[in-house]
């Protein structure tokens, strides 16, 4: 199975701040990367996916990157409502697997 | 509206056996591979298993092979999770999930159901 690892585990931030996570995968998946936010009790968001596309309705303070094993999610001006744990996922082929998840607190 | 609904989650003994229903509505339930998805407390989400479309490929996680079966039933829009021989390690919220052959991922979640698994 292909391994994902984000970086940091956990971060504090500040309303405005801007933040990046990062996600790397054990082999090449190409651009087969998503990320996904989850709220305490809730289901995961689908954010981003194919890397860099975002989902309709995501507001364009989200954007994703990287390609191979290498990527990041970054939040431009931290916004409230944003604060929650990220997680990564590839869908590069079964299973699919999430990275363990990057939680974004208020600082 | 996608709507998907699980149910059957609950206290189990160790050994024991669930079935877990996710039953959609707002879309052509037929045209969409599933998944189950899951996640202990506090820990990270885990692919479970997943089924195609019409019901004739199914793929499982190696840590549910051999004791969780995955169905569908396409005229009732309903995905199904038979668990057994449960693990405490099985403890956790079971999601459904929607596979969109667009965006290559899930684009639409249940809410969830608990599995609480004790000896």
């Amino acid at each position: 199975d292909i391994q994902m690892t984000q970086s940091p585990s956990s971060l504090s931030a500040s309303v405005g701040d801007r933040v990046t996570i990062t996600c790397r995968a054990s082999q090449s998946i190409s651009t087969y990367l998503n990320w996904f936010q989850q709220k305490p009790g809730k289901a995961p968001k689908l954010l981003i996916y194919a890397a860099s596309r975002l989902q309709s309705g995501v507001p364009s303070r989200f954007s994703g990157g990287g390609s191979g094993t290498d990527f990041t999610l970054t939040i431009n001006s931290l916004q409230p409502e944003d604060f929650a744990t990220y997680s990564c996922q590839h869908s590069y082929r079964s299973p699919w697997t999430f990275g363990q998840g990057t939680k974004v607190e208020i600082k | 509206e996608v709507l998907l609904v699980e149910s059957g989650g609950g206290l189990v003994q160790t050994g024991g056996s669930l079935r877990l229903s996710c039953t959609t509505s707002g879309f052509s339930f037929s045209s969409y591979s599933m998944h189950w998805v899951r996640q202990a407390p506090g820990k990270g989400l885990e692919f479970v298993s997943s089924i195609n479309s019409n019901g004739g490929g199914t793929y499982y996680a190696n840590s549910v092979k051999g004791r969780f079966a995955i169905s569908r039933d396409n005229s009732r829009n309903t995905l199904y999770l038979q668990m057994g021989s449960l693990r405490a390690d099985d403890m956790a919220v079971y999601y459904c999930a929607r596979h969109s052959n667009y965006e290559g991922t899930y684009d639409s979640w249940g809410q969830g159901t608990l599995v609480t698994v004790s000896s």
